[in-house]
């Protein structure tokens, strides 16, 4: 069975600083996708970021990095230069082989002026 | 492009009532999903679409859930009767196909408060 673990509830940076995010997986599929998600005050979840378990390279998005530890099964998120509208909540999720995609519990990252 | 539609974007039933959420998908995605959010928690998948056929529905309570996707193209949530623990957010997403790369593309959920 495929788990995510967001081992901290909440997370609080200044503006303008880098802050990490961090998400735990186990999976036993060779084959796995891992992506993180914002999710504002709104509602709406919004893809960030995306990670095949086969990509050579860490995926970067614009401000966002993921920092993916295979042998460790970690999939951080690094969001650089943070701005006021980070503060939401942040999904870490992962999909393997032909599983559904399941989500950790969330992170709440508070960017402070 | 336009993005995943939902409504209503709120709903306030009594318990035992019946509810119906609506869907409309990004254009051309074959791949549509209704997720369970309650609060403090990730989404849940409850029922999966590929066109009009299900693919997963191993977590939709089918004693009172249903879900339709005539056509292939927008779909229906329905909760009949609804208990106080269906209170939650109900996302819908759909992506291009059922590919393990594929991201899923979220609309702006129902909240849905049962009391």
């Amino acid at each position: 069975a495929q788990k995510i673990t967001q081992t901290q509830p909440g997370m609080f940076v200044q503006e303008k600083e880098a802050v990490t995010l961090d998400c735990t997986y186990d999976t036993s599929d060779p084959s796995y996708g891992l992506f993180w998600y914002k999710q504002p005050s709104s509602g709406e979840m919004i893809f960030l970021i995306y990670q095949g378990s086969y990509d050579q390279q860490n995926a970067t998005e614009g401000r966002y990095s993921l920092n993916f530890q295979k042998a460790r099964k970690s999939a951080n998120l690094v969001i650089s230069a943070s701005q006021l509208g980070d503060s939401a909540m942040y999904f870490c999720a992962m999909r393997g082989g032909s599983e559904k995609l399941v989500f950790g519990k969330g992170t709440k990252l508070t960017v402070n002026p | 492009e336009a993005g995943v539609a939902q409504s209503p974007r709120y709903k306030i039933i009594e318990k035992r009532q019946s509810v119906a959420f609506w869907c409309n998908p990004i254009s051309g995605h074959a791949t549509l999903y209704w997720y369970q959010q309650i609060l403090g928690q990730g989404p849940k998948l409850l029922i999966q679409f590929q066109n009009n056929g299900v693919v997963d529905d191993s977590q939709l309570p089918k004693d009172r859930f249903s879900a339709e996707r005539l056509k292939g193209v927008d779909s229906t949530l329905k909760i009949q009767p609804a208990k106080l623990e269906d209170s939650a957010v109900y996302l819908c997403a759909s992506s291009p196909q059922d590919w393990q790369r594929d991201t899923q593309y979220f609309g702006p959920g129902t909240r849905l408060t049962v009391l």
